[in-house]
């Protein structure tokens, strides 16, 4: 597509629900990365693809969330049992090489 | 392990007046360095980015940013601040010779344009 696309824009869950966030990024891109933002706060990396495999997953908070993807299109990122410091904008970026595009993000909001 | 601060968590400046966002990174390997900024309710749009090539990096919308090592900066500035230009701004890192490595982002700086 013509940019990284993210759904749903916005999700809200009650606390203890499972929740899966979408990332399309652009065609041909190789790289994918997920940042999450709090309310206030810098980008905090998550997890980053090459292809299919996710040679760092480093930024993963807990055991809770997990990501995939299938080949080098679209991912997913999941998250068991929400809780509510959960709550954020969760930001897919995809790349070829250095220089990211940013999708618009999925505001995710735990009650 | 590669870093980012960003000086000043808000900024505001009269409208016609300089802008100044201040970076510093730090990084034990030659870095890509970029500028994005954030409008309400949007994702991350690249302003400008550093790749070893110009010291000095000019961006979309006026904006223009110095890569100083010496200095270990990388302060993003604009001769006359609009309106339109209150935004979130983030400085980023990058591991030049490390391939897709992920980007190390500052926490941001708010921009706000005053009339």
């Amino acid at each position: 597509g013509a940019g990284v696309s993210q759904s749903p824009s916005n999700k809200v869950t009650e606390k203890g629900k499972d929740v899966e966030l979408r990332c399309d990024p652009i065609s041909g891109h190789t790289a994918l990365y997920w940042y999450r933002q709090r309310l206030g706060q810098g980008l905090e990396f998550l997890i980053y693809f090459q292809g299919n495999s996710a040679p760092d997953k480093s930024g993963l908070p807990s055991d809770r969330f997990s990501a995939e993807r299938t080949g080098e299109s679209v991912s997913t990122l999941t998250i068991q049992r929400t809780q509510q410091e959960d709550s954020a904008v969760y930001l897919c970026a995809s790349s070829p090489a250095r220089g990211y595009t940013f999708g618009s993000g999925t505001r995710l909001t735990v009650v | 392990a590669q870093s980012v601060t960003q000086l000043g968590s808000h900024v505001s400046v009269s409208e016609g007046a300089l802008v100044l966002l201040r970076c510093n990174y730090s990084s034990s390997v030659p870095p890509y360095l970029f500028w994005y900024v954030q409008y309400p309710n949007q994702g991350l749009q690249l302003l400008l980015k550093y790749t070893s090539t110009a010291t000095l990096v000019k961006g979309i919308n006026g904006f223009e940013a110095e890569f100083k090592k010496s200095e270990t900066s990388f302060h993003l500035t604009k001769p006359s601040a609009h309106m339109s230009d209150a935004a979130e701004y983030f400085c980023a890192v990058s591991d030049r010779d490390s391939g897709n490595t992920p980007l190390v982002f500052g926490k941001g700086t708010r921009l706000s344009v005053i009339a």
